[in-house]
């Protein structure tokens, strides 16, 4: 019953550093997504991957890289992490194909000092 | 997200029934999506309506689609303690896969 995994659940950084959020489904789903989610903003799209070996930005991708590196998994790199990158991160999946569920992970709490 | 609007805060009682209003922009929405966020956790699917239906009911939910005004409501019913969370609104676009979410409605239920 692991659903949508991601890890680490919290991570601060220095300005300028560099990570990755990993992602991982179990649940075959073609779909996923990255969301960040901060204080009256919502959740707003970084990137996603409709089906493997494909991504597309989302309404703010900019500094940010994705990989789709298989179905399972999809990971999101901060190359040069800002201040304003501090939020909190969500990754989903769900079938392809509209009206599908979408399945959200737990979150990674990222703070940039 | 820009495309999705909702407003910030709703206070409610007990047993009142809660209102959540939603507006989106782009009329090529196909499905439209109410999902909820407890605290400390990612987001779950309440319901969803086809944009060809102008409501749908659920138990205690009733959603209410007004293609014309591309306004979205979620009511719930006899609001409950536990019904205190952010719901967030969501619309899938006709082509492609992305989901594009609201700024999320923080409700708050008061004994």
């Amino acid at each position: 019953n692991a659903g949508v995994t991601q890890t680490p659940k919290f991570q601060v950084l220095k300005t300028g550093q560099s990570m990755t959020l990993q992602c991982a489904q179990d649940m075959n789903h073609n779909s996923m997504y990255w969301y960040r989610q901060d204080p009256g903003m919502g959740l707003r799209l970084i990137y996603y991957s409709a089906s493997e070996g494909t991504t597309d930005k989302g309404e703010v991708p900019n500094g940010y890289n994705v990989s789709r590196l298989n179905k399972r998994e999809f990971s999101l790199r901060l190359e040069s992490a800002a201040p304003s990158q501090t939020s909190v991160y969500f990754c989903a999946s769900r079938e392809a194909g509209q009206g599908a569920e979408a399945f959200f992970g737990q979150g990674t709490r990222l703070t940039v000092v | 997200g820009e495309d999705v609007e909702q407003s910030l805060f709703l206070s409610v009682r007990e047993g009142d029934s809660s209102v959540i209003n939603c507006t989106y922009t782009d009329s090529s929405s196909t499905y439209l999506y109410w999902y909820k966020q407890e605290p400390g956790a990612g987001l779950q699917l309440l319901t969803y309506i086809f944009s060809n239906m102008d409501m749908k009911q659920d138990q205690r939910l009733t959603v209410l689609l007004n293609k014309k005004d591309k306004h979205l409501s979620l009511r719930i019913a006899d609001t409950q303690t536990g019904d205190s969370a952010i719901y967030f609104c969501a619309e899938e676009k006709a082509a492609g896969n992305k989901l594009t979410f609201g700024g999320g409605t923080r409700v708050l239920v008061k004994p």
